[in-house]
């Protein structure tokens, strides 16, 4: 069974430019969830897929975007980035929806903006 | 809104000695509640969960009983080892049109031989 992959590890943008994060998830799963979480902090809810569609969106601005894919892959897109934006990004797959509890992580990618 | 407060890490323990991590949360309904673990450059993992008032989860010697008239979700473990340091998350379920996890800030567990 393959677990939550995501990639890159480690990146390091500069403000107003565009990052793409990418999440493979656990083999039959077809929910994914992507967290925000800043330093010393838990997790921020930014949105979720589930067969390809949105379904939940957290409080976070329309420069946070995203996509799933047919296999449920999926991709995290932020624009116009910001200091603030600085914070490690986590993917989740489930099966069904996050609030089931289930959720299995990536190891996250560790985004700096200068 | 639904929240969730841990107590503020970190918590520094001898090996063998009992753990708690101290979890309440806010929320207008009924939800269910997590323990996640963080070990040292590894992904979040879930620990243990309880998904109505009373239910007791357990895990790896890790227990934590749904306290609703505490609004409490405390995890304990009566004897520690070094490989139980990590950060540990308190989390609640919170249904608004899809499910998705209110996460406390997390508490950094070490123990030291």
């Amino acid at each position: 069974e393959t677990g939550v992959t995501q990639s890159p590890t480690h990146l390091i943008k500069t403000r107003g430019q565009q990052v793409t994060l990418r999440c493979s998830s656990q083999s039959g799963h077809n929910t994914v969830s992507w967290y925000q979480q800043a330093l010393g902090q838990g997790p921020q809810f930014i949105f979720q897929y589930y067969r390809e569609e949105e379904n939940g969106r957290g409080n976070f601005p329309p420069r946070f975007s995203g996509l799933q894919f047919p296999n449920y892959s999926s991709e995290l897109n932020v624009n116009a980035l910001e200091l603030d934006d600085s914070a490690l990004y986590l993917c989740a797959s489930s099966l069904g929806g996050s609030g089931t509890g289930e959720l299995f992580f990536g190891e996250g990618s560790r985004l700096t903006v200068l | 809104g639904n929240s969730v407060t841990q107590m503020e890490g970190p918590v520094t323990l001898s090996e063998e000695a009992f753990l708690t991590i101290n979890c309440t949360y806010t929320a207008t309904g009924y939800p269910s509640l997590f323990w996640y673990v963080q070990y040292p450059g590894e992904g979040l993992q879930l620990l243990l969960k309880a998904t109505k008032a009373d239910d007791k989860g357990s895990n790896k010697g890790f227990e934590a009983t749904y306290r609703k008239e505490t609004t409490s979700f405390h995890l304990e473990k009566g004897s520690v080892q070094v490989s139980d340091s990590a950060v540990y998350f308190c989390a609640l379920s919170d249904y608004v049109g899809n499910y998705q996890l209110i996460w406390g800030a997390g508490t950094k567990l070490i123990i030291k031989p």
